[in-house]
């Protein structure tokens, strides 16, 4: 089965820096890549997701960029705010619907 | 749009009680529903999936079940809770044909 793995599991930052999360997967036929953010004491929220056919996809401060070759796609966050503090989660999905999900990273941006 | 909800949002049961944890869609028809549990405020363990009414599929053996009696009602129960069961349980959807979840607020338990 698909395996997951990311890093790091605790990233600080400065607020107004950069934060770079990094996810990497064993299956070669996982198509599908989504990320989520929690907040403390609520469900993760979807905030971006791409999929294979597409090296990069930007929103606003945050872009996800995928490498299929390497198989490994990373969440980037620009001009990190206090409020970006929270666990974000990478996942995989390919034709099971069912995605494997990372470990997660807590990041923590202080003021 | 649609809505997922779970209740309650807490629960403290004592150990041997039995449990039933309820989550509903709101806004789509037919859509594949999951359990999920949270230990240690981290990673994300997926207990039961649904793909249809009377349809569950278990990843992970335990004392814990799950029922969809209904289309949007996805049920987790238990008849005696252990003291391992303490958690965040997340129910998450997702459309028939596409991989996106969505999850719902949580149920935090607490089994004394």
């Amino acid at each position: 089965g698909e395996n997951v793995e990311q890093h790091p599991s605790t990233l600080s930052v400065q607020e107004g820096d950069s934060a770079v999360i990094k996810c990497t997967y064993s299956d070669s036929a996982s198509n599908y890549f989504p990320w989520y953010k929690q907040e403390l004491g609520k469900g993760p929220q979807l905030i971006i997701d791409i999929r294979s056919n597409v090296g990069e996809k930007k929103d606003q401060r945050i872009a996800v960029t995928l490498n299929k070759t390497a198989k490994h796609f990373s969440l980037h966050i620009t001009e990190t705010q206090p409020e970006d503090s929270a666990v974000y989660f990478c996942a995989a999905a390919g034709g099971s619907y069912i995605p494997t999900f990372g470990r997660g990273t807590s990041l923590i941006v202080h003021p | 749009s649609q809505t997922i909800h779970q209740w309650p949002a807490t629960l403290v049961q004592p150990v041997g009680s039995p449990l039933s944890l309820e989550c509903t869609v709101e806004g789509t028809s037919n859509p594949n529903l999951y359990w999920y549990r949270q230990a240690a405020g981290r990673g994300l363990q997926l207990l039961f999936y649904s793909v249809g009414i009377g349809q569950i599929s278990s990843e992970v053996p335990q004392n814990l079940s799950a029922s969809r009696p209904q289309d949007r009602q996805f049920i987790l129960s238990s008849k005696k809770l252990l003291l391992s069961d303490s958690g965040f349980y997340l129910c998450a959807w997702g459309r028939g044909d596409a991989e996106t979840q969505y999850f719902g607020p949580g149920t935090r338990l607490l089994v004394l």
